[in-house]
């Protein structure tokens, strides 16, 4: 079983639609989750964190937290083509200083 | 605010040839640094990390090394490139503090030929 595990993809929603993207892990003591945007042959960058149960919002983000599901997802709001991009969930795993990283979702927003 | 530089920004390498890729960052001290690779349409895999200077560990045996000679400078090497060795490799900082937020710099493109 991989430590995070996504979807690949690609996910295609049409612009103005909710776009929601899901991970899980492996790690039930896994304290901090992460969410990153990754464009196509750029370098990842930070969308949102989340540590505890329940919702946190940012915008039109969303990230959601279930630690009995071992569960995270990430809602987009009004999504837009400029969202198109690549989504990577993050996990800090029991007793580790770096984040293990799912392999992706592809999400394609539809003008 | 903190910035994070790599260079080169692409590279194309013979098989068995060495390696030199330099990450720096700005406007912190005392950060976590840390050296992924993500092959094509592949996930990240964290190849080292480092909590300060000289101290360096590895997450995968492989040919590849790390140091860290100053504070803020973050080196990845080899001796002798491989095939496999081709991928996007991503470096990383991240506050020493309690938070684990990281944060990536552009990244440098390797080719191996």
């Amino acid at each position: 079983q991989k430590e995070v595990e996504q979807n690949s993809g690609p996910l295609s929603v049409p612009e103005g639609a909710i776009a929601s993207l899901n991970c899980t892990y492996s790690d039930r003591g896994s304290q901090s989750f992460f969410w990153y945007r990754q464009y196509s042959g750029k370098s990842p960058e930070l969308i949102m964190f989340i540590y505890s149960n329940g919702d946190k919002e940012d915008g039109r983000f969303t990230a959601q937290l279930n630690k009995a599901s071992q569960y995270v997802s990430l809602l987009i709001r009004d999504s837009q083509p400029s969202d198109s991009a690549t989504y990577l969930c993050a996990v800090r795993p029991t007793g580790r200083r770096a984040l293990t990283f799912g392999s992706g979702t592809r999400l394609q927003v539809q003008p | 605010s903190q910035t994070i530089h790599q260079w080169p920004a692409t590279l194309v390498q013979p098989v068995g040839s060495p390696l030199s890729l330099e990450c720096t960052v700005e406007g912190t001290s005392n950060p976590n640094l840390y050296w992924y690779r993500q092959a094509a349409g592949r996930g990240l895999q964290l190849l080292f990390y480092s909590v300060g200077i000289g101290q360096i560990s590895s997450e995968v045996p492989q040919n590849l090394s790390a140091s860290r000679p100053q504070d803020r400078q973050f080196i990845l090497s080899s001796k002798k490139l491989l095939l496999s060795d081709s991928g996007f490799y991503l470096c990383a900082w991240g506050s020493s503090g309690s938070t684990d937020t990281q944060y990536f710099g552009p990244g440098t493109r390797l080719t191996v030929l």
